[in-house]
């Protein structure tokens, strides 16, 4: 079974432009879950998706979104790109609840970088 | 408000010994928790978890122990191995509802050979 993909693994943007990343999860799992990680800050959640609806969502501005499609494919996207936003960006998806199985299947993450 | 701390960033250890790694939570409402591993460059990957309802689950090298009353956790690695030297954050779910993951900041370990 292939793992969680993310496109693109690398990109560098300006600031003030706008960037789009891709996830696709695990097949059969309906869960996707958005992540940054900084140093030092630890995996900063984002977002969750679970059938196409934002079910989870954490202390980020409105700049930063998401979506999920009906394949269970999402994708995020951040508008009005600043220095700091500079990161990984990883996503997981699960089964849950599906399945009471709770580990999360991470991708290799999008290093974004904003010049 | 970090619900879920690892106070330690870094911890050397001699390959063949013990590796401890610990994390504490403030919120009493999470009942299972899960330790992730993480080489550069790559995604986090799952080694270990514990429901609330366990003090202790073993998975080879790996144990997890869980103190509830004192709202900590720690991930014991028997023996450390040179491979083990990654990233290692461990993660809190109040598996109901919602089902929000709430990570820690990490400890790097490194295991000197």
């Amino acid at each position: 079974k292939a793992g969680v993909t993310q496109t693109p693994r690398y990109l560098i943007k300006t600031r003030g432009q706008q960037v789009t990343l891709s996830c696709s999860p695990i097949s059969g799992h309906r869960s996707v879950s958005w992540y940054q990680q900084t140093p030092g800050q630890g995996l900063q959640f984002l977002f969750e998706y679970f059938s196409e609806t934002q079910r989870n969502k954490g202390n980020f501005p409105g700049r930063f979104s998401g979506r999920q499609f009906s394949n269970s494919r999402s994708e995020m996207n951040v508008s009005t790109l600043e220095l700091g936003d500079s990161a990984l960006y990883l996503c997981a998806s699960s089964q849950i609840p599906d399945r009471a199985n709770y580990e999360q299947y991470f991708g290799p993450g999008t290093r974004l970088t904003v010049t | 408000d970090q619900q879920v701390k690892q106070n330690s960033p870094s911890l050397s250890v001699q390959e063949g010994r013990i590796s401890i790694l610990n994390c504490d939570y403030t919120n009493s409402m999470f009942d299972y928790f899960l330790w992730y591993k993480k080489y550069p460059a790559e995604g986090p990957t799952f080694l270990i978890s514990i429901s609330s309802i366990k003090d202790k689950n073993e998975d080879g090298r790996f144990t997890v122990f869980l103190n509830k009353s004192a709202k900590h956790l720690s991930l014991h690695i028997v023996p450390s191995q040179p491979g083990d030297s990654a990233v290692y954050f461990c993660a809190a779910l109040v598996a109901s509802g919602t089902y929000k993951y709430i990570f820690g900041t990490g400890t790097r370990l490194k295991v000197l050979a």
